[in-house]
């Protein structure tokens, strides 16, 4: 069964400061994983996503994450945290179903950023 | 540009009440989707569709029903509104599978 496990619900980093958000995946099946983001008051917004290809995957926004199939984790990633990059942050990994369409969603991790 | 519309964002109704909440996309995709998102519990997945007139049951479908009679238009059905179905519910789409979902901005519902 698949399922997603987001570590911490809340970080807090200054901003310029390295932004690290953990992901950790359990899949049956080869795994597709989904970085997203919501602001307050809005739907979410892809970030980025790993299906296959690269095991770095390049986002928006200068988020990246790294698929290690070793450690069953899709950690995201930012160099230097803005101020505009408080919002809160889920990963997802894809279902069972007749559609692989679904979606299971970690229980997200809120992002705050300091001055 | 992909869109999804909710058709409020804001609704407050009473118990028992019949509640219907509209989504709407203009990409032409297969699969549409209904969540509700609750503080610490993510986003849990209530039903989806893969085809018109098709749907299969998520995660907590109890209480809630849905219909899709055209490709474009997903509902979802409060069939007798509770206080315990008070949340924030997102409606998302995706075209292939294994595709991204692309969601509209939710719909806000207090049941009171």
């Amino acid at each position: 069964a698949q399922s997603v496990t987001q570590l911490g619900s809340h970080v807090s980093v200054s901003e310029g400061a390295l932004v690290l958000l953990r992901c950790n995946y359990s899949s049956s099946v080869p795994p597709y994983l989904f970085w997203y983001v919501q602001y307050p008051n809005q739907g979410l917004q892809l970030l980025l996503k790993y299906t296959s290809a690269a095991t770095l995957v390049k986002g928006i926004n200068g988020f990246e994450a790294e698929f290690k199939k070793s450690e069953t984790s899709f950690h995201l990633t930012k160099p230097s945290a803005h101020m505009s990059d408080a919002a809160e942050y889920f990963c997802a990994v894809r279902g069972p179903g007749r559609s692989q369409g679904n979606l299971i969603f970690g229980k997200g991790t809120k992002l705050s950023v300091k001055p | 540009d992909v869109k999804v519309t909710q058709s409020s964002r804001y609704l407050v109704k009473r118990t028992g009440e019949k509640v219907f909440l509209e989504c709407v996309q203009d990409m032409d995709h297969e699969n549409m989707f209904w969540y509700r998102q609750d503080p610490g519990l993510g986003l849990r997945l209530i039903y989806f569709s893969y085809d018109v007139k098709m749907k299969e049951k998520g995660d907590i479908p109890e209480g809630y029903s849905v219909s899709r009679e055209k490709k474009e238009r997903f509902s979802l059905i409060l069939e007798s509104a509770s206080t315990n179905q008070t949340s924030m519910y997102l409606c998302a789409s995706s075209p292939l599978d294994n595709q991204p979902q692309h969601f509209g901005d939710g719909t806000r519902l207090s049941i009171l």
